[in-house]
């Protein structure tokens, strides 16, 4: 079975700074899909970025990217430019790309705080 | 994006009633949607998963007769919650990926908070 850590509960991070949150995951499979999800105080979940296992270029979506290290089983989320509004809880999840409806594996979760 | 709605946004029901909520995705169509539960401050958890037009499957320590699951068409599915009790509450979210098209996304609706009394 596929496991998700996160490890840190908790990052708070200062306006226009830049915070890292870090992910690992368990996997013996080779082809898979890793994700990023934002969930803000109304809870409804956002996904921030995307990444498929078998592409090496690390993704990136404007202030968001990841860092991908496939051997290392690795996948944490750069976010550059700190805003107030990105305030929220941080999910990193996994999919397997071997069924077109598998279900997603997700970690506990970090709650990051912008200091003004 | 695509969207997913559910309804209703907020419930609060006495002990012992039932409750459905119902998860629809309005400009795509999903052979399949999940269901999750999530306590605050906690990931979520996934509960089963939909699949239209056959039985849901469950995962481990999850009751089945307690949350009865409906995927009626590609487009709705609901989750019953039967019976239920102040341990019910929780915020109840469903997330489905397209039949065609970027299926390796899923879309979240907005999820239920359920009170129940």
């Amino acid at each position: 079975a596929q496991t998700v850590t996160q490890s840190q509960p908790e990052m708070s991070v200062q306006e226009a700074e830049t915070v890292t949150l870090s992910c690992t995951y368990d996997t013996s499979e080779s082809d898979y899909y890793l994700f990023w999800y934002k969930q803000p105080p109304s809870r409804q979940m956002i996904l921030v970025i995307r990444q498929e296992a078998y592409k090496q270029q690390n993704a990136t979506e404007n202030r968001f990217s990841v860092n991908f290290q496939k051997a290392a089983k690795s996948f944490s989320l750069k976010i550059s430019d700190s805003q107030l509004g990105d305030a929220a809880m941080y999910f990193c999840a996994y999919r397997s790309a071997s069924g077109a409806n598998s279900k997603l594996t997700f970690g506990k979760g970090i709650t990051l705080s912008v200091r003004p | 994006g695509a969207v997913v709605s559910q309804h209703p946004s907020w419930v609060i029901c006495k002990s012992g009633t039932s409750v459905k909520i119902e998860c629809r995705s309005l400009d795509f169509q999903a052979t399949t949607m999940f269901w999750y539960r999530q306590f605050p401050k906690q990931s979520l958890m996934l509960m089963a998963t939909s699949n239209e037009g056959s039985k849901a499957t469950y995962e481990q320590g999850v009751e089945k007769d307690k949350f009865l699951i409906n995927h009626a068409s590609l487009t709705l599915s609901t989750l019953t919650v039967t019976s239920a009790h102040p341990e019910d509450s929780s915020f109840y979210i469903c997330s489905a990926p397209p039949m065609t098209g970027g299926r390796e996304t899923q879309y979240f609706g907005p999820g239920t908070r359920l009170l129940v009394l």
